[in-house]
C-alpha cells in the first residue's frame, strides 16, 4: 500500500491561489469518491477540510474546495491568507475498509 | 461533539510491545462511528494504522498487520492499540481519530507521542 503522491512544498502570496495535487491509482483515488484533506498544523491535531472529493464540512470557509480528475485529486486554495500555512494530506479509501494518506505538502503563505 | 483522548507510555523499549488506549467522551463508541489509529513518525508525514468497528471488527495497515491489534471496550467507552516488537522507526505521535464510512478521519484526538528507546 504504498503512499499517494503530493508535492514536498508549495507556496503563494496573500491573496493568491494555490493548488496542491494528490496522485494515486485506480486502486484508490481514482476507484472512489472517497478523497479527504486534512490541514495540520504543528503540534496540533490534524482538521478535515475537505471530504468525498469535494464536501466541505460546517465551518470550513469556501476558499477551500476539492475535485478529482482520474488518479489525481486537487485542493485548490483561493484568497490565501497567512493562517493557511499548514501542511496538508490527502487521503483515499483504497478498499476492504482500509485508506492510504499522501506524503503531504507544506504550503508556506509568502 | 465527541472528544478524543489518548493514554499511554511516552516511552517503550525496543522489541517491546506499544499499548495505548483513546477514552471516547461526548459520544456512545458504539452509535456509528468507526474508529481509527493514526500516527506521524518526526518529520515525516501521516500513516494509518488501521480502524475498527464497535463490534469488534478490525482493519489494518497492510504494512503493519502482523504487528497491530485493536479492540474496543465498549463497557469504558474506549478502544485500544497494541503494536509489538517495536523499533525505532515506530517512534511518533499517534493519534486516536473517529471515521465516518470508515473512509473519513472527521475527529481526532490531541495526540500522544511515544518514543522507541533503551
Amino acid at each position: 500500500q504504498s503512499a499517494l503522491t503530493q508535492p514536498r512544498s508549495v507556496s503563494g502570496s496573500p491573496g493568491q491561489s494555490v493548488t496542491i495535487s494528490c496522485t494515486g491509482t485506480s486502486s484508490n483515488v481514482g476507484g472512489y469518491n472517497y478523497v479527504s484533506w486534512y490541514q495540520h498544523h504543528p503540534g496540533k491535531a490534524p482538521k478535515l477540510m475537505i471530504s468525498y472529493v469535494s464536501k466541505r464540512p460546517s465551518g470550513v470557509p469556501d476558499r477551500f474546495s476539492g475535485s478529482k480528475s482520474g488518479n489525481t485529486a486537487s485542493l485548490t486554495i483561493s484568497g490565501l491568507q497567512a493562517e493557511d500555512e499548514a501542511d496538508y494530506y490527502c487521503c483515499s479509501y483504497a478498499g476492504t475498509y482500509s485508506v492510504v494518506f499522501g506524503g503531504g505538502t507544506r504550503l508556506t503563505v509568502l | 461533539q465527541v472528544q478524543l483522548q489518548e493514554s499511554g507510555p511516552g516511552l517503550v523499549k525496543p522489541s517491546e510491545t506499544l499499548s495505548l488506549t483513546c477514552v471516547v467522551s461526548g459520544y456512545s463508541i458504539t452509535s456509528g462511528y468507526y474508529w481509527g489509529w493514526v500516527r506521524q513518525p518526526p518529520g515525516k508525514g501521516l500513516e494509518w494504522i488501521g480502524s475498527l468497528y464497535h463490534n469488534g471488527n478490525t482493519y489494518y495497515n497492510p504494512s503493519l498487520r502482523s504487528r497491530v491489534t485493536m479492540s474496543v471496550d465498549t463497557s469504558k467507552n474506549q478502544f485500544s492499540v497494541n503494536l509489538n516488537s517495536v523499533t525505532a522507526a515506530d517512534t511518533a505521535v499517534y493519534y486516536c481519530a473517529t471515521l465516518f464510512d470508515s473512509t473519513t478521519f472527521d475527529h481526532w484526538g490531541q495526540g500522544t507521542l511515544v518514543t522507541v528507546s533503551s
